[in-house]
């Protein structure tokens, strides 16, 4: 299993793009990459998935190099309402997974 | 409108009284699964399901069971709960054919005395 690295906290003005970059090292060929947004006592919501290179979707963006080691979240002129948690999840479809702690990001008037 | 559905919502019970919480998805989701979230822990998988009949553990099992005995039904069983199972539980399903977004449940917030 694809184990992840994000940071733990990250502070934004509202209106600036934010990145939110994870680290899976060990992620396996079939593998997609997906990031979901919690927002306190509420079940994690689906924002975006990718394989390689870039998707971009209404809400965001996510950028995985080729060697897939890594991912970046982006979220472009961020408001009061996307403060929540962010997690990054690799995962192959029938499997056990892992969520990391994910990052919390805290957007500032 | 697709959805998964948990209950109770709220629950407080007494150690070693046996619970059930009930989750059912209408997507017809092959894969279910049980997570528990805890401050400072991030979501951490209890048990999962690939299909009917088909169960196995995730990271946390103990103290917990599960059985899938329809496609859109996924309960879990606590046999006697204990406090250290306190904890804010979610379900959640996907179709795990490529594409692996799960849809999460509103969750279940349990206190055990």
């Amino acid at each position: 299993l694809a184990k992840t690295t994000q940071p733990i906290s990250m502070d934004s003005y509202e209106g600036q793009e934010v990145n939110i970059t994870c680290s899976h090292n060990n992620i396996a060929t079939n593998d997609y990459i997906t990031w979901y947004q919690q927002f306190p006592s509420q079940g994690p919501r689906f924002i975006i998935q990718g394989y390689k290179t870039k998707v971009t979707n209404e809400v965001a963006s996510l950028f995985i190099p080729a060697d897939r080691k890594s991912s970046t979240l982006s979220l472009p002129r961020v408001s009061l309402s996307d403060t929540a948690v962010y997690y990054c999840l690799p995962s192959g479809g029938y499997q056990k997974v892992t969520f990391g702690t994910g990052t919390k990001l805290q957007v500032i008037p | 409108e697709a959805q998964v559905t948990q209950n109770p919502r709220y629950l407080i019970t007494v150690t070693g009284k046996k619970l059930t919480v009930t989750c059912s998805q209408n997507m017809n989701h092959e894969y279910m699964s049980w997570y528990r979230q805890d401050p400072g822990l991030g979501l951490r998988q209890i048990y999962y399901s690939m299909n009917v009949e088909v169960t196995d553990k995730g990271d946390v099992p103990e103290g917990y069971k599960v059985s899938r005995k329809e496609k859109r039904n996924f309960p879990l069983i606590l046999e006697s709960p204990s406090p250290n199972q306190t904890s804010l539980y979610f379900c959640a399903s996907s179709d795990g054919q490529g594409t692996v977004e799960q849809y999460f449940g509103p969750g279940t917030r349990l206190t055990v005395t």
